[in-house]
C-alpha cells in the first residue's frame, strides 16, 4: 500500500515570498502519477500542478513548481510570490499506475499568506 | 465546463437518522469516486464507480453506508443510520483519466448530533 506523508501542519509566509511544502511517499511501483491539490475554505478540491515520475524534468505551472527526487521519494511544492489567494490546505496526493491503484491522500499542510 | 455538482451544501442530522448526498459529475467522466474528509485529515476514498459499476469499495462501511450510480452519470451515497464519527465532509469527484487528475465538487459538510 502507499503513503503519504506530509511534516508540517502549519506553515505560514509573508506576501511576495517564497514558500516551500514537504511531501514524501513510499510506494513499491515504478511508475506512477504524483499531485498537488488546494483546498480553499469554500472546500473544492483545485489541482494545482501534476508530475509523471518518468519524467525527470519537474513541473511548473506559473508561480508553481515542485522538486521531484524520484531516488528520495520526495516531491515538494514551491510557491514563488505568494499572494494572499494562496492561503488554503495544501494536499499532496499520489497514484500508481498499476490497475487498481486509488488516489492517495496525505494528511495536509495549512498555509497561510500574511499582508 | 460545468464542474462537479453537489448537494446539499451542509446537513445537521441527529445519530441514527439517515441521509442521502448527491452529485453529478462531469459530462463525460466515466468514473466518479467517493471522498470522506474528516476536519483536519485528507481524503480517504469510501467508493469508487467506473460508468454505473462498482471498483473499489475497500473502504466503505457497508454496514451504514451505500452508493449508486445509476445510468452511469449521477450518484448518491447514503448513511444509515448515522453515527457521531461520520461528522465529516464527503467529496464527489469525477475523471476522465485518472493519471491527469481528479475533479472535485465543493463536497456536503456533514454534522451528526
Amino acid at each position: 500500500a502507499q503513503t503519504v506523508t506530509q511534516s508540517q501542519p502549519e506553515m505560514s509566509v509573508q506576501e511576495a515570498e517564497t514558500v516551500t511544502l514537504s511531501c514524501t511517499y513510499d510506494t513499491s511501483e515504478s511508475n506512477y502519477y504524483l499531485f498537488w491539490y488546494k483546498q480553499p475554505p469554500s472546500r473544492q478540491m483545485i489541482l494545482v500542478i501534476r508530475q509523471e515520475a518518468y519524467k525527470q524534468q519537474n513541473a511548473t505551472e506559473n508561480r508553481f513548481s515542485v522538486n521531484f527526487q524520484k531516488a528520495a521519494k520526495s516531491f515538494s511544492l514551491k510557491i514563488s510570490d505568494s499572494q494572499l489567494g494562496d492561503t488554503a490546505m495544501y494536499f499532496c496526493a499520489f497514484i500508481g499506475a498499476a490497475s487498481g491503484s486509488r488516489l492517495t491522500f496525505g494528511e495536509g499542510t495549512q498555509l497561510t499568506v500574511n499582508p | 465546463e460545468a464542474g462537479v455538482a453537489q448537494s446539499p451544501r451542509y446537513k445537521i442530522i441527529e445519530k441514527r437518522q439517515s441521509v442521502a448526498f448527491w452529485c453529478n459529475p462531469i459530462s463525460g467522466h466515466a468514473t466518479l469516486y467517493w471522498y470522506q474528509q474528516i476536519l483536519g485529515q485528507g481524503p480517504k476514498l469510501l467508493i469508487q464507480f467506473q460508468n454505473n459499476g462498482v471498483v473499489d469499495d475497500s473502504q466503505l462501511p457497508k454496514d451504514r453506508f451505500s452508493a449508486e450510480r445509476l445510468k452511469g452519470v449521477d450518484s448518491t451515497l447514503k448513511i444509515q443510520p448515522a453515527k457521531l464519527e461520520d461528522s465529516a465532509v464527503y467529496l464527489c469527484a469525477s475523471s476522465f483519466d485518472r493519471y491527469y487528475g481528479y475533479t472535485f465538487g465543493s463536497g456536503t459538510r456533514l454534522t451528526v448530533v
